[in-house]
Order: structure tokens, then sequence, then C-alpha cells
């Protein structure tokens, strides 16, 4: 089994959707969680950090499930401009992170 | 204030050849992490490297090895060079524990 495994995708959805995404790791020792998210071959970004409540950033929701042991990244009324793969990030002990291998979002007009 | 930069940008060498690729950290940022990423994957995590001593390594073989500099910018080399190395690899730099790292723009190493 895979340390962090997401569905690769591609998620194709009309401007305007919503979309969600989920994660799910396997060491149940995780400190910290990210969403990061890579255009076509540049590095990736930091979209936001996980944390245990939940939390929001505009029309982006990260929540984290550590009973079950995903995170997951909602987006409200997607744009043609948030069309990416997604990477979700698991620390491994206290440096390492994991990354998954990313979900492909295609936002069409 | 300079992001994390890398270079160079592209690079080919063939097999059997050694490669050096460099990257100095984000301002303020005392901790340099090298990742690999081959197409359609994730980036897998080489090693990090904290006060010039490598702090945790990934799964990867002794011909990858690193050096941290007092001024916190790092190198990557990676000896007798496979088909396989062919990759973007990533530096990434970050200031403690736990908090979010910052990648650069990466170098894009092909090997003939």
């Amino acid at each position: 089994r895979k340390e962090v495994e997401q569905d690769p995708g591609p998620f194709n959805v009309p401007e305007g959707a919503t979309v969600a995404f989920n994660c799910t790791y396997s060491n149940s020792a995780s400190q910290s969680f990210f969403w990061y998210r890579q255009d076509c071959r540049k590095e990736p970004k930091l979209l936001m950090s996980v944390y245990s409540s939940g939390n929001e950033d505009g029309r982006f929701t990260a929540q984290l499930n550590r009973a079950s042991q995903y995170i997951s990244l909602l987006i409200r009324d997607s744009k043609l401009s948030d069309s990416a793969t997604y990477l979700c990030v698991v620390t491994s002990g206290t440096y390492k992170y994991i990354f998954g291998t990313g979900t492909r979002l295609k936002v069409l007009a | 204030d300079a992001g994390v930069t890398q270079s160079p940008t592209h690079l080919i060498k063939t097999r059997g050849q050694q490669v050096t690729l460099r990257c100095s950290p984000k301002s303020g940022h005392d901790t340099v992490s090298w990742y690999q990423q081959a197409l359609g994957q994730g980036p897998q995590f080489i090693f990090q490297y904290y006060e010039e001593e490598e702090r945790q390594r990934g799964n990867f073989p002794d011909r990858f090895s690193g050096h941290q500099f007092p001024n916190y910018s790092s190198e990557l080399n990676v000896n007798a060079l496979l088909l396989g190395d062919s990759a973007l690899y990533l530096c990434a730099s970050s200031f403690d524990q736990g908090q979010p790292q910052h990648f650069g723009d990466g170098t894009r190493l092909s090997i003939l």
C-alpha cells in the first residue's frame, strides 16, 4: 500500500461547479498535512495547510479526518484557472514530505 | 524577497556521467530538501539538510549525495547517471519543523 494515495483523475468539471478530492494516508503518526497545486511543468506551490479543525481560504476548504486517515480539498465555484494537478502532502516523521501522485483537474468553459 | 532559486534550469548528460545541481533557499529559511519528480508522478523525497548535515533520507541509493553550506545553500550530486535518473529535480526550503516548504522552479535533467 502506498503511504499517500490519491485518485489521479482527471476530473473534468464545468465552470462554477463544486469539486472535491480525497487523499488517504497510511501512517497514523503523521503530524502535518498540506495541499499543493502544480501547473504543467512547473514547481508545486502551496495551496493551503490542513488543520484538524478544518480550514477555509476563499473558495477552498480543507478537512482532516484522523480517525479514517484522510484529508480532503473542496473547491467551490470552479474557475478555468483552477485547472492544475493537486498534490496531497503528508509528513512522515518530523521532516519528510510524502507526496501523493496528484489529482488532475480540468475546468471546462 | 527572493524565493527558492535553482540552477541550472535544464541539463543534458549521458549515462555514467556525474551531475551537480544547486539551490539557494528562500530568505530566512535554514532547511533544504531535495525531491525527484518523474513524469506523471508526485515528487519523491531524496533527503533534507539542516545545519549542514543530512537530517533524513528517502529511498535513494548512495549515488545521490548532497551538501549544505554555511549560507544554507545546497547542492545535490548524482554519480554514475542512469537513464532512470531523468526527471525534474526540485529543491524546497523551510524554516521550522512542520512548516510548509517552498519550492524552486526545478532542474530538468535528461540522461541520454
